[in-house]
């Protein structure tokens, strides 16, 4: 079945540091493809999107690219900063239009 | 407007009890779906109800069960609960059914079995 996976956390970045955050796919064609973000004793909150290859999705200063050729939808940022401190999940939109999530990847970014 | 509303917010429960989660999606929402989150598992689909009708099950037993009612609100129950049935239960809404990327998620239910 399809599946998403993340690179595990956490990571722990200085501020104004770059990030990337791995994630990889495995699906029938092409599924759309997530990134969600939750703040601490919050829900999920849709970040970017990308619903086609090669589209970027892009919110807040974050990026992602689909890749087809290596399944890839890696998130970046060029400068973090503290407020970026989260839970950042994977996901992509399986055939029976339900989401399917990677495990997540905490992010904790200092002063 | 309002977003989606979980209750409660915390639940503490023994194994063998059941337990019941309300949720009330953003006005004109009719499509709810809910997730079950544990640190072990990761984010994983329960089911997804449109219209009253449930059109969507997760690989879940049947131990997990939910109703929509006519105003859209939506109630997940779990019967005969397991120390593994501990988690952090999300509940999204959106506008119709083949909107996934406009779900709203609510804050969620945290359950612990004791």
């Amino acid at each position: 079945g399809d599946s998403v996976t993340q690179m595990e956390g956490p990571v722990t970045l200085s501020e104004e540091a770059f990030l990337t955050i791995n994630c990889t796919y495995t699906a029938t064609g092409y599924p759309s493809l997530f990134w969600y973000v939750q703040y601490p004793g919050e829900g999920l909150q849709l970040l970017l999107k990308a619903t086609k290859a090669d589209d970027k999705g892009s919110n807040k200063g974050f990026e992602a690219t689909y890749r087809k050729e290596t399944t890839s939808f890696h998130l970046e940022k060029g400068s973090v900063q503290v407020s970026d401190s989260a839970v950042y999940f994977c996901a992509l939109r399986d055939g029976y239009n339900k989401l399917i999530f990677g495990a997540g990847t905490r992010l904790a970014v200092h002063p | 407007k309002a977003g989606v509303t979980q209750t409660p917010r915390y639940l503490i429960k023994t194994r063998g009890q059941q337990v019941t989660l309300s949720c009330s999606p953003i006005s004109g929402h009719r499509s709810v779906s809910w997730y079950q989150q544990t640190p072990g598992q990761g984010l994983q689909f329960l089911f997804e109800y449109f219209s009253e009708t449930q059109r969507n099950k997760g690989n879940f037993p049947g131990r997990f069960s939910g109703r929509q009612f006519s105003n859209s609100r939506s109630e997940m129950n779990v019967s005969t609960l397991e120390l593994g049935d501990s988690a952090l239960y999300l509940c999204a809404s959106s506008r119709d059914r083949d909107r996934v990327e406009k779900l709203f998620f609510g804050s969620g239910t945290q359950l612990s079995v004791l």
